[in-house]
């Protein structure tokens, strides 16, 4: 398995503001992957991350809202732009490859509050 | 695309009981069928998956069985442990790729001691 480390662990965020997630991977990862999980429900994928060129948004999820970066094989960032309340969710990275078995690993999540 | 419906949303056992989750799925192209345990403030954690090629699955008190004909899939845990209380989340592949997984609600799973 993989050990997937997520920063920060939580976060309170003023409206308006932007906030950048870190996520390391502890090996070589074919592919990274971030979720939302809205309170109390279950897990949507925002994106892809692709090392070294643009990430692949899922529908309803747009590159200027959700800028994602992955500049090698074991790390990546979500910033969460131009924050509003509705943006109040966990948000989980993921990871998957040859050092996993292929099977999908996340980190513990980033719980992000707006007010 | 994919579609998974989870039942039950809520589910109480006391401690000893089996509990068993069930799971249906919409694309007869997905392949692959993990379940994860997500504690309180944690992030999902994969407890057992199966492929397409396998009917059934067991570790330890916890089994997976698969009908691909009928395209549902169940968890079986068997006597239940306090720390098994947990949100499971069964998923399925979309589109062949093991990491878009596409998540069912979640069950709330409560162990009674």
């Amino acid at each position: 398995s993989a050990v997937i480390s997520q920063k920060p662990s939580r976060d309170i965020c003023q409206r308006g503001t932007s906030l950048t997630i870190q996520c390391q991977v502890d090996s070589q990862v074919t592919m990274m992957f971030w979720y939302r999980q809205q309170p109390g429900q279950s897990l949507t994928l925002i994106a892809t991350a692709n090392q070294g060129s643009e990430a692949t948004y899922e529908s309803g999820f747009v590159i200027d809202k959700f800028p994602i970066s992955r500049p090698n094989l074991t790390f990546s960032t979500l910033t969460v732009s131009n924050m509003s309340p509705e943006d109040s969710s966990i948000y989980l990275c993921s990871a998957t490859g040859q050092t996993t078995n292929e099977k999908l690993f996340f980190g513990s999540g980033t719980q992000l509050s707006v007010l | 695309g994919e579609n998974v419906e989870q039942h039950p949303s809520t589910l109480s056992v006391q401690e000893g009981d089996s509990a068993v989750i069930k799971c249906t799925y919409s694309d007869s192209a997905s392949n692959y069928f993990p379940w994860y345990k997500q504690e309180l403030g944690k992030g999902p954690q994969l407890i057992i998956d199966i492929r397409s090629n396998v009917g059934e699955k067991k570790d330890q008190r916890i089994a997976v069985t698969l009908n691909k004909t009928a395209k549902h899939f169940s968890l079986h845990i068997t006597e239940t442990q306090p720390e098994d209380s947990a949100v499971y989340f069964c998923a399925a592949d979309s589109g062949g790729s093991q990491g878009n997984l596409i998540f069912g609600k979640g069950t709330k799973l409560s162990v009674k001691p």
